[in-house]
């Protein structure tokens, strides 16, 4: 069975940064697109941003361009986001998912348990 | 961006009931629309990809149509395990949004 572990989380006050780790096992990691998702307390989920196999391909959610990179190391079969200028409003559970994809549509097709980051002064 | 809107926000309903669940996109997506189960503490959990494909594992009752801009996911009889929130998705453009969810509560 597919395994996502996130690390990392953490509390950081308002302006810092911090780094998100995403361990995968018992897949073809290089093979997939992978996704960062985020949920603050109380909300639905919001796509954060993506990564393509070769990690050469990045898109990110506007409100966090210029602040959060994604990037992967599939040597280590690991998937990052560093968070910098971190505020309240990203305070949530970050999760990592791989991606599906079947005749063109893709989908989240599994989802680690993941990572609490609390951004508070 | 391409808004989801789900309705309803809320539904309140007893076992053996059949729920539907509408997920209406702002424009055209074609059939590039998800769906997730979420129980509390818990990561989503894919129930349909591409509007109308059941998830390996996924039990039978789940189902999932399009037409036009309008999804719904279907829950043919509603099990005591499927009390949760539901969420859309959709995959055709960036950024790829979720819908505001419905929580389905006994």
């Amino acid at each position: 069975e597919v395994q996502l572990v996130e690390s990392g989380g953490g509390l950081v006050h308002p302006g810092g940064s911090l780094r998100l780790s995403c361990a995968a096992s018992r897949f073809t990691f290089g093979s997939y697109w992978m996704t960062w998702v985020r949920q603050a307390p109380g909300k639905g989920p919001e796509w954060v941003a993506n990564i393509n196999p070769y990690g050469n391909e990045k898109y990110y959610l506007e409100s966090v361009k210029g602040r959060f990179t994604i990037s992967r190391d599939n040597a280590e079969n690991s998937l990052y986001l560093q968070m910098n200028s971190l505020g309240p409003e990203d305070t949530a559970i970050y999760y990592c998912a791989r991606v599906g994809l079947y005749r063109g549509y893709s989908y989240l097709e599994y989802w680690g348990q993941g990572a609490l980051v609390t951004v508070s002064s | 961006d391409i808004q989801l809107t789900q309705s309803p926000s809320f539904l309140s309903a007893s076992v053996g009931d059949r729920v539907i669940i509408t997920c209406r996109a702002g424009q055209g997506i074609g059939n590039f629309l998800a769906w997730y189960q979420q129980k509390p503490g818990k990561a989503p959990n894919l129930l349909i990809y591409a509007a109308s494909t059941l998830q390996s594992g996924v039990p039978s009752r789940f189902s999932g149509s399009a037409s036009g801009t309008e999804f719904t996911l279907t829950i043919s009889s509603l099990r005591p395990e499927d009390f949760a929130t539901y969420y859309c998705q959709q995959f055709n453009s960036y950024p790829p949004l979720f819908g505001g969810g419905t929580k389905v509560e006994i």
